[in-house]
């Protein structure tokens, strides 16, 4: 079975600018979350998806936005880019109701100069 | 508003040591508490997923418990080596949240040789 994974791995951007990461969900899981870890912080929740509809919504501007496709893959989008942006992108796999816990991918290091 | 906390912050053992790492959440009501191993700079590793209803999960040379009444989770390592050595989150994913994980933020584990 395969894991989660997520493209790029690393990204440079200037603050302003718009950037796009991706995620492929676990084989058989079709709900997907994105959360932002800073430095030495435990992840925070942005987003889930669920059906390709948003499923839940943590504390996270209305400039992070995501989407999910018919074969559960996610984007995570964030737009006009600030220096506080810069984090590791999480992206994870679950079943609905995550009784099956839930499965990371390696993230996506932000950096935003 | 679902807390966890992770106490200690950090923690520096010699090899073969057993230890202990402590989890405590706030609001009892969850469906399942998961443990992660994060490596510096990586993704998230799923080590144990305790479900509500369960006492402890048990993997090799780790075992965590979960005592849902009062809000507390351990993980215990038996023989600790150097490849041990990581940042350990706990996270609950509680019925009344917005589909999300809540971390804490970690316990950075060093075990010296």
């Amino acid at each position: 079975e395969t894991g989660v994974t997520q493209s790029p791995t690393h990204l440079i951007k200037t603050r302003g600018q718009q950037v796009t990461l991706r995620c492929s969900s676990q084989s058989g899981h079709n709900t997907v979350s994105w959360y932002q870890q800073a430095l030495g912080q435990g992840p925070q929740f942005i987003f889930q998806y669920y059906r390709e509809e948003e499923n839940g919504r943590g504390n996270f501007p209305p400039r992070f936005s995501g989407l999910q496709f018919p074969n559960y893959s996610s984007e995570l989008n964030v737009n006009a880019l600030e220096l506080d942006d810069s984090a590791l992108y999480l992206c994870a796999s679950s079943l609905p109701e995550s009784l099956g816990g839930y499965t990371f991918g390696s993230g996506t290091r932000l950096t935003v100069v | 508003k679902q807390e966890v906390t992770q106490i200690p912050a950090a923690l520096s053992v010699p090899e073969g040591e057993n230890l202990v790492l402590n989890c405590s959440f706030t609001d009892s009501a969850i469906y399942n508490l998961q443990w992660f191993r994060q490596d510096p700079g990586k993704g998230l590793t799923s080590l144990l997923l305790i479900q509500s209803s369960q006492r402890e999960q048990t993997s090799g040379r780790l075992n965590a418990s979960l005592d849902k009444s009062s809000g507390r989770s351990t993980l215990y390592i038996a023989a600790s080596q150097p490849g041990d050595s990581a940042t350990y989150l706990c996270a609950v994913f509680s019925s009344g949240s917005a589909r999300q994980l809540t971390f804490g933020s970690g316990t950075q584990l060093t075990v010296l040789p």
